[in-house]
């Protein structure tokens, strides 16, 4: 199956700060890729899709201000958690290719 | 949008115990995958089955698409085997839309 790889995979920041999580896919080019919330013990929630080349298109409810979206490559997107606060903590986690396969996430805790 | 339901939402197992997995869903769907979240967080992907049966070891998964429902089987399960186990459907946009999940527990 296709590889999609996610760095890093456990990041700790302050609490205003911003933090840069790096999917990629390594063995295929990407023109979309997925990016998914899981906060402990929940099931995962699409947070936006990211276009290659093009403005990332976001879920209702999700702050495209605040989780900035960058897919400058057809190998790499890149999701900005600007000024991150105790509640952005959660599993951050991508995906590409179909049908899906998924990095192995970003454990996100803002303190 | 289309909801996805999964059964039982939590499951108990002795080791070498067999079990099945509900997912229900609400509308027609162009995919359906099954995942194995391990312990770290990574999603393993168990099954492609949009329509049919397939089997892979221990593993077996079948989708009546028609009736809007997958099962996916476990048999003779193994420590391992603990995790979440999630569907996820796919209606067109290639993004998924997840189930609760089922928290799998097996014991030794």
């Amino acid at each position: 199956g296709a590889v999609v790889s996610q760095h890093p995979s456990r990041v700790i920041c302050k609490s205003g700060t911003s933090v840069k999580i790096e999917c990629r896919s390594l063995d295929f080019q990407a023109t979309t890729m997925f990016w998914y919330r899981q906060f402990p013990k929940q099931s995962l929630m699409l947070m936006a899709t990211s276009n290659e080349g093009s403005k990332a298109t976001y879920e209702q409810g999700v702050e495209k201000d605040k989780f900035l979206i960058n897919h400058a490559s057809l190998t790499l997107s890149t999701l900005t958690v600007t000024s991150a606060h105790p509640e952005d903590s959660s599993f951050y986690i991508c995906s590409a290719a179909f049908p899906a396969f998924f990095g192995q996430g970003t454990r996100l805790t803002v303190v | 949008g289309i909801q996805v339901e999964q059964s039982p939402p939590d499951l108990i197992l002795q080791e070498g115990a067999n079990s099945t997995l509900r997912c229900n869903f609400s509308d027609s769907v162009n995919n359906l995958q099954w995942f194995h979240q391990n312990p770290w967080g990574q999603l393993i992907n168990l099954f492609y089955i949009p329509s049919g049966t397939k089997q892979n070891g221990r593993l077996s998964a079948t989708t009546v698409a028609t009736e809007r429902y997958s099962l996916l089987y476990i048999s003779s399960s193994q420590t391992t085997d603990s995790g979440v186990y999630f569907c996820a459907v796919d209606t067109g946009r290639r993004a998924l839309t997840f189930g609760s999940g089922t928290r799998l527990q097996v014991q030794p």
